[in-house]
């Protein structure tokens, strides 16, 4: 069975405060997808990032930024310099692909965490 | 058009009803899922399907039923609503190649009571 888990259930900034939001992951599968997802209060799923796990390149884009690291089994979140519009629930979630897994294919979500960033 | 589409957006039942939850996509993907989102819980996998002919239980599909008409139709039914089946319920599709994303509905939320 795979598992994700996020330890923090809330944090609060303020604006222009860098914030971390960490992702740690359980999964028996070779081959798998590790995904952030933002939930605005207008209650969507936006979709951040996809990483396979033969990827452990760190990503940036804009003031996003996502570590993966393989053997700590972990996939953290970066927000630089936060803004008031980053108040949102995120979730880390992970999909496994190993042939014949029982977990293959399916999407297992993090409890989530709400940011709240005050101006 | 969005890609996927959930009916109703919002709805108040009462306890005891027959709901149905629809879905249905546009994007051609083989593989359908129904996830239910709960306040510190994250979204939870209620049923899945990875082609029409394929029906599978997730970790939660105790009080649910699914129906995949078509390839872009599945539905989830509550055959006899309950309070704490309040919460707020998404469709969500994927391609069989594992290097694609999934694609999410904007939610039904739900109210039981």
């Amino acid at each position: 069975a795979q598992k994700v888990t996020q330890a923090q259930t809330e944090i609060s900034v303020v604006e222009k405060e860098d914030v971390t939001l960490d992702c740690v992951y359980e999964t028996r599968d070779t081959t798998y997808y590790l995904f952030w997802y933002k939930q605005p209060p207008s209650g969507e799923l936006v979709f951040l990032i996809r990483r396979n796990s033969f990827d452990e390149q760190n990503e940036i884009s804009g003031r996003y930024s996502w570590n993966f690291q393989k053997s700590t089994s972990s996939f953290n979140f970066t927000i630089t310099a936060s803004q008031v519009v980053d108040s949102a629930v995120y979730f880390c979630a992970l999909s496994g692909f190993s042939a014949g897994g029982t977990s293959y294919g399916k999407l297992t979500f993090g409890q989530g965490t709400i940011l709240t960033v005050h101006p | 058009d969005a890609d996927v589409t959930q009916t109703p957006r919002n709805r108040i039942t009462k306890t005891g009803k027959r709901i149905m939850l629809e879905c249905s996509q546009t994007k051609g993907h083989d593989r359908m899922y129904w996830y239910r989102q709960d306040p510190g819980l994250g979204l939870r996998l209620i049923y899945y399907s990875f082609d029409v002919k394929d029906i599978n239980k997730g970790e939660i599909s105790d009080g649910y039923s699914v129906s995949r008409q078509a390839q872009a139709k599945f539905s989830l039914s509550l055959e006899s609503a309950i309070p704490n089946q309040t919460a707020l319920y998404f469709c969500a599709t994927s391609e069989g190649d594992r290097d694609r994303g999934y694609t999410f509905g904007s939610g039904t939320r739900l109210t039981v009571v």
